[in-house]
């Protein structure tokens, strides 16, 4: 499996522009998170997904966030319009729901940097 | 409010040293405990973990300690070598809603080992 697949790598937009960001989960994983890493805050969760449906959005910053996935292998996060202080690395990690499954497998991260 | 706590925000040891990663929480739910580690421009990488019913883990060089009691853990390398320079986060878990495991992260601690 080729793990978690984010895209784009880098993004750099102007504020007010909308930004979208995607993700491939590894496959058979039912769970999907969106994290948002800071030097201030760290690793934050933004919003998960339990079989392609919203379980806990209570981590979005704002209503500019929103985060969809319409099937099982397609996530995105979009941001509208965008801010500097969006600026920071968005994660997104899948995993399997087992019962004694507690490893959550990263992508690389989307640097996005907003002017 | 910061649930996991990591305190030194970086770390240095000289190689062939042992290095002592912590890392303190408050929520006394949390029934599993994990440690990342995390390359630039790559995405957190799972490391070792524990159990909350337990108070050590090994796997090679790396050794997680768990006090219960104290609400604390702590990463041991030994030895530790510049291949382990990194930024490593602890991360604690609890169950969600239909099964999964939310993981709360800690700020991270950058590791340099020097020559």
């Amino acid at each position: 499996d080729a793990g978690v697949i984010q895209s784009p790598r880098h993004e750099v937009t102007e504020m007010g522009q909308e930004v979208t960001l995607r993700c491939k989960p590894i496959s058979g994983h039912d769970y999907l998170f969106w994290y948002r890493q800071t030097m201030m805050r760290g690793l934050e969760l933004l919003i998960y997904f339990n079989n392609n449906v919203p379980i806990d959005d209570s981590g979005m910053p704002e209503d500019r966030f929103s985060a969809k996935m319409p099937n099982a292998s397609f996530s995105t996060l979009k941001i509208q319009p965008s801010e500097p202080r969006d600026s920071a690395v968005y994660f997104c990690a899948s995993s399997f729901g087992g019962l004694n499954s507690y490893e959550q497998y990263f992508g690389p991260g989307t640097r996005l940097t907003v002017t | 409010d910061q649930q996991v706590k990591q305190n030194s925000p970086s770390l240095s040891v000289q190689e062939g040293r042992i290095s002592i990663l912590n890392c303190d929480y408050t929520n006394s739910m949390f029934d599993y405990f994990l440690w990342y580690k995390k390359y630039p421009a790559e995405g957190p990488t799972f490391l070792i973990s524990i159990s909350s019913i337990k108070d050590k883990n090994e796997d090679g060089i790396f050794t997680v300690f768990l006090n219960k009691s104290a609400k604390h853990l702590s990463l041991h390398i030994v030895p530790s070598q510049p291949g382990d320079s990194a930024v490593y986060f602890c991360a604690a878990s609890g169950r969600l809603t239909g099964g999964g495991n939310k993981l709360t992260f800690g700020t991270g601690t950058q590791l340099k080992v020097e020559l």
